[in-house]
């Protein structure tokens, strides 16, 4: 079964601290991977995706990695504001017709001033 | 560029009783996808069409929730009747050629 996990949960952080999400995968035969924020009441914005054939992603302060033999990404926050204060929700997508996306529950990221 | 819509936004009902969404995908997305994201989980496919024909639905509870895309652009996603475990988020979400999915704001559902 293709399953998604990430971890932690949550986490709190004071601002200006640098962070580490982690997101796993069981089947490793993925065509890609994405890095959403959801903020409450809203939809997901997708931040980052890393094609199975690249090893990372960089958009401003955040940096996604990938480790498919593993099964394992990260997305690092660097200089963490409140403004990030968020849902991040990992996913994965296999290509084919549906190239449909199985996503992780989330972290819940909390930026204290 | 105008992003993906959804209505209503909120709605809450008794269960047993019917509801609708409604979604308007990005202009030109082809491909428009419903997921349903159950409190502290993440979003969880529902069904894809392709222009007007169905891709994949093999997680819809085909007993209870109906879906169509008429004409291949707008989408109206049906449960009926309701029931308490149906209380989510039900989102929407685009994609044209490419490989990035574009989600529009959800309608978040509650059965009483």
């Amino acid at each position: 079964k293709q399953e998604v996990t990430q971890i932690p949960a949550a986490l709190s952080v004071p601002e200006g601290e640098n962070l580490v999400l982690n997101c796993s995968f069981t089947d490793s035969a993925i065509y890609n991977l994405q890095w959403f924020r959801q903020d409450p009441g809203k939809g997901l914005t997708s931040l980052l995706l890393i094609q199975s054939s690249q090893r990372e992603q960089t958009s401003g302060r955040l940096n996604a990695s990938l480790d498919k033999s593993s099964g394992r990404s990260t997305l690092y926050i660097a200089a963490s504001q409140p403004g990030d204060s968020a849902t991040y929700l990992c996913a994965v997508s296999y290509g084919g017709a549906t190239n449909k996306l199985i996503f992780g529950t989330g972290t819940l990221l909390a930026v204290q001033p | 560029e105008a992003g993906v819509a959804q209505s209503p936004r909120y709605k809450i009902i008794e269960k047993r009783q019917s509801v609708a969404f409604w979604c308007n995908p990005i202009s030109g997305h082809a491909t428009l996808y419903w997921y349903q994201q159950i409190l502290g989980q993440g979003p969880k496919l529902l069904i894809q069409f392709q222009n007007n024909g169905v891709v994949d639905d093999s997680q819809l509870p085909k007993d209870r929730f109906s879906a169509e895309r008429l004409k291949g652009v707008d989408s109206t996603l049906k449960i009926q009747p309701a029931k308490l475990e149906d209380s989510a988020v039900y989102l929407c979400a685009s994609r044209s050629s490419g490989d990035w999915q574009f989600f529009g704001p959800g309608t978040r559902l509650t059965v009483l």
